[in-house]
């Protein structure tokens, strides 16, 4: 199975931040690379799929990049709805797999 | 509006069997792979089956393989999961998802707890 790592399982951050989330892969994934954001309780959401597709309604200051195995998701301007947790999927070869998560937090 | 509400989620005793059910909508459901997902706190969110818009494709993750059975009916817009020899690690939440090679849409989820 492709493993995906993510590098920080958590992050501080303030409103206003630019937030850098990094995603790396065992193996080349070509561009099938999804990000999704969890809040609690709820389900996970997609944001951004094939690396740099964003999501209907989702908001610009959200922008994925990369490419065979090393990827990631930038906020370029942090908002308090984004404090949550960010999770990278490989959709390249089943068993699709996730990364563990990185949890943006208040600093 | 897309819709997906998973039911059959409970209580069930090292060993047993648990059906869960999913209720689709606002989507030509027949047009769509769909899949399972699960969500532990340990283990975190795990991909567990997709099946083909006719059912004559099944994928599943190791751990189920010869336990787990995920089927459709298109007639009911309504995808299964059919799990046998539960075990404590199967413990989760399970979500009903649209699978579109990115799970681009989730149902709110059904906790499952294998427990004696």
């Amino acid at each position: 199975d492709i493993q995906m790592t993510q590098s920080r399982s958590s992050l501080s951050a303030s409103v206003g931040d630019r937030v850098t989330i990094t995603c790396r892969a065992s193996q080349s994934i070509s561009s099938y690379l999804n990000w999704y954001q969890q809040k609690p309780g709820k389900a996970p959401k997609l944001l951004i799929n094939v690396v740099s597709s964003l999501q209907s309604g989702v908001p610009s200051r959200f922008s994925g990049s990369g490419s065979g195995t090393d990827f990631t998701l930038i906020i370029s301007t942090l908002q308090p709805d984004d404090f949550a947790t960010y999770y990278c999927q490989q959709s390249y070869k089943i068993p699709w797999t996730f990364g563990q998560g990185t949890k943006v937090e208040v600093k | 509006e897309v819709q997906l509400v998973e039911s059959g989620g409970g209580l069930v005793q090292p060993g047993g069997s648990l059906r869960l059910s999913c209720a689709a909508s606002g989507f030509p459901f027949s047009s769509y792979w769909m899949a399972w997902v699960r969500q532990t706190p340990g283990k975190g969110l795990e991909w567990v089956a997709n099946i083909k818009q006719d059912g004559s494709e099944k994928n599943y993750v190791d751990s189920v393989k010869g336990r787990f059975t995920i089927s459709r009916d298109n007639a009911k817009t309504s995808l299964y999961l059919q799990m046998n020899s539960l075990r404590a690690e199967d413990t989760a939440i399970y979500y009903c998802t649209r699978d579109s090679r990115s799970t681009d849409f989730w149902g709110q989820g059904t906790r499952v707890t294998v427990s004696s």
